[in-house]
């Protein structure tokens, strides 16, 4: 069946780089983008940006340019996710989820356990 | 971007009654909403694509409706297990936006 499976919470401090990772299983990975959004604590989701895998093709919110990296690796069905100079304000959960049709207008139907990210000194 | 605006933000409902959740669009946006549900400490799940096309495997309880700017998530007979936050997100145009959720409580 479809999983996406999320690497370990991560504790890093201000100034520093984290890349998290999103594996896919159950599908032909290079089929459908995934997606990443941001949720902070209590707070609602924000879209950071996707990658497909079929075409290396990106896109990123606006808000997330120069801050958030999305690269792959094909052989192990994984995307990553880079965020760079990291702030308190990067303190979230990070999901990935699978874009669940091939055409626009996208919904998400299947979604990571998330990453808990802590950008603390 | 497309701002939705979830209203409540808390919704408190006894075990069998029906409810709904507003979703409301800054512009019109088609039938381009999903709804998604979000336990605690879990991921979201989708719930509703399309505006109103049900999901395999999500109980047939739930269902969605409208189009344009206004969009309805109903739940026909609330149970125990259905507490949780309940999200609209839009695709009709980049970036995908989320609504700001509105928490259900069970009396």
């Amino acid at each position: 069946q479809v999983q996406l499976q999320q690497s370990g919470a991560e504790l890093v401090k201000p100034g520093a780089s984290v890349k998290m990772s999103c594996k896919a299983f159950g599908y032909t990975f290079t089929t459908y983008p995934i997606e990443w959004m941001k949720q902070n604590h209590g707070k609602s989701l924000e879209w950071i940006g996707n990658f497909h895998p079929y075409n290396d093709d990106t896109k990123y919110n606006e808000k997330f340019k120069g801050k958030a990296k999305l690269t792959v690796e094909k052989s192990s069905s994984t995307v990553y996710l880079e965020l760079s100079r990291l702030t308190s304000d990067d303190s979230a959960v990070y999901y990935c989820a699978r874009r669940g049709t091939t055409v626009v207008a996208p919904y998400f139907d299947y979604w990571g356990q998330g990453t808990t990210l802590t950008v603390s000194s | 971007d497309i701002l939705l605006t979830q209203s409540p933000a808390i919704l408190s409902v006894s075990p069998g009654e029906r409810v709904s959740f507003s979703c409301r669009a800054s512009q019109s946006i088609g039938t381009s909403i999903h709804w998604y549900q979000q336990r605690t400490n879990g991921s979201p799940r989708l719930l509703i694509k399309y505006a109103s096309e049900s999901i395999s495997g999500i109980p047939s309880r739930f269902s969605g409706s409208g189009s344009g700017t206004d969009f309805t998530l109903s739940i026909n007979s609330v149970e125990s297990e259905d507490i949780a936050d309940y999200y609209c997100q839009q695709s009709n145009s980049w970036p995908i936006t989320f609504g700001s959720g509105t928490k259900l409580e069970i009396k």
